[in-house]
């Protein structure tokens, strides 16, 4: 069965410094990725998706992630956060018998000042 | 363009209870979606509907349905409340699997 898997619970950055949210997933064939962020308390808001074509995916915010199919990664990464980027990211990718979201747990961003 | 809206935004339900949400898709999607958000379950599929149809459903019991209009605004209803419905109820709208809108949310509590 298709899954995702998003191995830090909790990441913890200064405000500034480099973020990196780990991705990994199962699937055979290429599939349909995607970062979306929540606030506390709020829905969920595209970040970026990657179905094809570039590995290297932009996105709204500043973010990017890079498609790995040898390691089945889609990791975000964003050069300098910023203490507004404190939320829960969750990678997703649609599932190839019902076209839905398969959500990994999430991570959860704080931002040190 | 409008974005997908969910009402009402907060519920308090007292368990054997039954309850309605609704949600409105953007303007030209006919696909709306539902999910279920718990911090001990994350983010699970309910069920889909597409041009008034149910598409496809999640693994949840009987006690969940929903249906969509003909101007795709979709309910889902949970009889028979039990404590461990409490949740935030997600509803994304979308054309096709490239991309999903999701609404605000429902806040479920039941007591």
């Amino acid at each position: 069965a298709q899954s995702v898997t998003q191995p830090d619970i909790h990441i913890t950055v200064s405000e500034g410094a480099s973020l990196e949210l780990r991705c990994n997933y199962s699937y055979g064939a290429t599939p349909y990725l995607f970062w979306y962020v929540q606030s506390p308390g709020q829905g969920l808001q595209l970040l970026l998706k990657y179905f094809s074509g570039d590995t290297l995916v932009q996105g709204i915010k500043g973010f990017e992630a890079e498609f790995k199919r040898s390691q089945s990664s889609f990791n975000l990464r964003k050069p300098s956060v910023h203490w507004s980027d404190a939320a829960e990211y969750f990678c997703a990718v649609v599932s190839d018998s019902n076209y839905q979201l398969i959500w990994g747990a999430g991570t959860k961003l704080i931002i040190k000042p | 363009k409008a974005g997908v809206t969910q009402t009402p935004r907060y519920l308090i339900k007292t368990r054997g209870q039954q309850v309605t949400l609704s949600c409105s898709p953007i303007s030209g999607h006919r696909s709306v979606s539902w999910y279920q958000q718990t911090p001990g379950q994350g983010l699970q599929f309910l069920f889909e509907y597409f041009s008034e149809t149910q598409r496809n459903k999640g693994n949840f019991p009987g006690r969940f349905s929903g249906r969509q209009f003909s101007n795709s605004r979709s309910e889902m209803n949970v009889s028979t409340l039990e404590l461990g419905d409490s949740a935030l109820y997600l509803c994304a709208s979308s054309v096709d699997a490239s991309g999903y809108t999701f609404g605000s949310g429902t806040r479920l509590t039941v007591v």
